[in-house]
């Protein structure tokens, strides 16, 4: 299985809103209402931040937004904030295993 | 709130056998279904290793499963990762998490695993 293919790197401006595609296949992204986001500053751990393609699990702010269309899933960042400045790593259940995302970068400039 | 802790072996040689154990604090790995392994290599992106569940059924990333065996001990609150015949591609920081439904709620710290003689 290969890897969910993401943008290398995004930007925005504070305030602004940053999108991030994730694209899969038919056997995992487009099948599974499974796709999950997970945010890594680094050095740390990857925290998650959206969970079955829309939600948010508590405590994460209502600024992150997730939707899928087919074969592909995306994040949307809403009023960027200098530490939403991270990686950010999709990830698809794909039946027996799970598939993550190639990462893209966040920039706040 | 659950706490998840790696530990094990930082340096392991060629064709060794990685081990590492993923304490659970907080919580009984009992109470949920399943428990996987993740993997980062250095500057590189996550790689999903495995997953086990509490009555000891498991499932692997088809890129790793002939090497990777994944146990857990519900008497002591961890489970373990082996993973066998390493070269320097298996070098990375190693995570343990905690499923919340089909995604990884909560993560350990990681550890770094270097492959090396």
């Amino acid at each position: 299985q290969s890897a969910l293919t993401q943008p290398p790197s995004a930007s925005g401006s504070p305030g602004q809103s940053v999108t991030i595609s994730c694209t899969g296949t038919s056997s995992d992204v487009g099948y599974y209402n499974h796709v999950s986001w997970y945010q890594q500053h680094p050095g740390k751990a990857p925290k998650a931040m959206i969970y079955d393609v829309t939600k948010r699990p508590s405590g994460v702010p209502d600024r992150f937004s997730g939707a899928k269309s087919g074969n592909t899933a995306s994040l949307t960042v809403s009023g960027l904030q200098p530490e939403d400045e991270a990686d950010y790593y999709c990830t698809s259940y794909a039946g027996d295993f799970y598939v993550f995302g190639t990462g893209t970068k966040v920039i706040v400039v | 709130q659950v706490q998840l802790q790696e530990s094990g072996p930082g340096l392991v040689k060629p064709s060794g056998t990685l081990s590492l154990t993923c304490t659970v604090s907080d919580d009984s790995i009992s109470n949920i279904n399943w428990w996987s392994w993740v993997r980062q290599p250095p500057g590189q992106g996550l790689e999903w290793i495995g997953e086990i569940s509490q009555p000891g059924d498991t499932k692997y990333n088809p890129s790793l499963k002939s090497r990777a065996t994944i146990s857990i001990d519900t008497s002591k609150n961890y489970f373990s990762l082996n993973l066998g015949s390493v070269t320097a591609a298996d070098t990375a920081v190693y995570y343990c998490a905690r499923h919340s439904g089909r995604h990884f709620g909560d993560w350990g710290q990681g550890t770094l695993v270097t492959v090396s003689s």
